[in-house]
């Protein structure tokens, strides 16, 4: 079954003070691996998307890598408005394109 | 980037009505838009996928019946929750796929937060 595993389920730092977040996958081929951000009530923004391992995608203080069994989204130096939570979703190589989403890490960064 | 309306933003009805929310890709055709249901402090789950011109694939458990979902063109499809009851409120999520275009990639409308009474 696929199925999408994101840790820690939530976290707090300091602004300024890097950290990780994890998204561990199971696909059966997976055509793709998808980074959002989401808002308190309002839909996913889309962020990345990795296809195979070894590639990294960065967009200011993010960058997400992917290895054949995981990614990371890296935040380097977050500010306060880089709170929110983040979604890690992937799709299946045969499947009509939907997307199976982790339950996300919420991210707080304090001032 | 590719922007995804939807409407209303919000809506309580009483139980036992029907609510239509309507999902738009404002700039660009979509041939392919899924639907979502996110409960709160929970993921987006996928009730449908929807195809323009084709009836809509529903997920193991979304009941098609209760969830009509029609595609009439390439930029918009519409969700119908018929006989809304307490346990349908939720938070509704559509995403139009640039398949084609941007390999693969969905982009989300702002979401839709059904109350029912």
């Amino acid at each position: 079954e696929d199925q999408v595993t994101q840790s820690p389920e939530a976290l707090r730092l300091q602004e300024g003070e890097s950290s990780s977040l994890n998204c561990s996958y199971t696909v059966s081929g997976l055509r793709g691996l998808f980074w959002y951000r989401q808002d308190p009530g309002k839909g996913p923004e889309f962020l990345f998307t990795l296809y195979s391992a070894g590639e990294e995608k960065e967009k200011e203080r993010l960058k997400a890598t992917l290895t054949k069994k995981e990614s990371f989204l890296h935040i380097t130096a977050p500010k306060p408005e880089d709170s929110a939570t983040y979604l890690c979703a992937v799709q299946a190589g045969g499947s009509q394109g939907n997307l199976i989403f982790g339950k996300g890490t919420k991210l707080s960064v304090k001032p | 980037g590719a922007v995804v309306s939807q409407h209303p933003s919000w809506v309580i009805c009483k139980s036992g009505t029907s609510v239509k929310i309507e999902c738009r890709s404002l700039d660009f055709q979509a041939t392919t838009m899924f639907w979502y249901r996110q409960f709160p402090k929970q993921s987006l789950m996928l009730m449908a996928t929807s195809n323009e011109g084709s009836k809509a694939t529903y997920e193991q458990g979304v009941e098609k019946d209760k969830f009509l979902i029609n595609h009439a063109s390439l930029t918009l499809s519409t969700l119908t929750v018929t006989s809304a009851h307490p346990e349908d409120s939720s938070f509704y999520i559509c995403s139009a796929s640039l398949a084609g275009v941007v390999k693969n990639e969905q982009f989300f409308g702002p979401g839709t937060r059904l109350t029912v009474l």
